[in-house]
């Protein structure tokens, strides 16, 4: 398996649940991203890791709790969420921060969350 | 801060019709460009990028130059499938900061 992978695809859970999502990248890449993308609203950034390192916690709440338990999985952690909170969740991987030319985020293909 | 600036969409074209979206950006210094796709009930993917003025990308037959003089970074393609059907963000990355600053995305429906 290649690129970037999501699971689940989907996910409706209600208020008082607590779940996961899962990011796992077969790129040999060292930095990981997580990223919300709501309904008419531009892509937002939430929580950026290097070589499993937080770099990056963008004032998102405490009910989304990121662990990277090494540079190839990234999870995130949901507890008491908000229909709000409903959106589609992106993970991305890049070789590194720096910025250069190898540092191209490559995106996994979302999981569709729904609070209810 | 860095910006980016999409024509508005949506988009519907004919199968074969050339297609254009505009992409005009905010930055100081020299940005690195994007485009990046996103087919229905999907992520992004990565579709084309530029890293210096002057540089054309290209792939699946979408093209893009960077125009530093416009800061501009159109996405043109000259014959649409309805493959293309998609929403189409346009990116760009200032310097050595990892971070992206997304266009609000651009729906393209191509009908056959």
């Amino acid at each position: 398996e290649t690129g970037v992978t999501q699971t689940p695809r989907h996910l409706v859970m209600g208020m008082t649940n607590k779940k996961s999502l899962k990011c796992e990248q077969h790129l040999g890449h060292n930095a990981m991203y997580w990223y919300k993308q709501s309904a008419k609203k531009p892509l937002e950034l939430m929580f950026v890791y290097n070589f499993k390192e937080q770099t990056e916690n963008n004032s998102v709440p405490s009910r989304f709790s990121p662990e990277c338990p090494n540079s190839s999985h990234l999870f995130l952690h949901l507890h008491t969420l908000q229909p709000e909170d409903s959106a589609l969740y992106l993970c991305a991987s890049s070789h590194g921060l720096a910025g250069g030319f190898t540092d191209t985020q490559y995106f996994g293909p979302g999981t569709r969350l729904t609070v209810l | 801060g860095n910006s980016v600036t999409q024509m508005e969409g949506p988009v519907t074209l004919s199968e074969e019709a050339f297609l254009t979206i505009n992409c005009t950006y905010t930055a100081t210094g020299y940005p690195s460009l994007f485009w990046y796709v996103q087919y229905p009930g999907e992520g992004l993917q990565l579709l084309l990028k530029a890293t210096k003025a002057d540089d054309k990308g290209s792939n699946k037959g979408f093209e893009a130059t960077y125009r530093k003089e416009t800061t501009s970074f159109h996405l043109e393609k000259g014959s649409v499938q309805v493959s293309d059907s998609a929403v189409y963000f346009c990116a760009l990355r200032k310097g050595t900061d990892y971070k992206l600053s997304f266009g609000a995305g651009t729906t393209v429906t191509v009908r056959a």
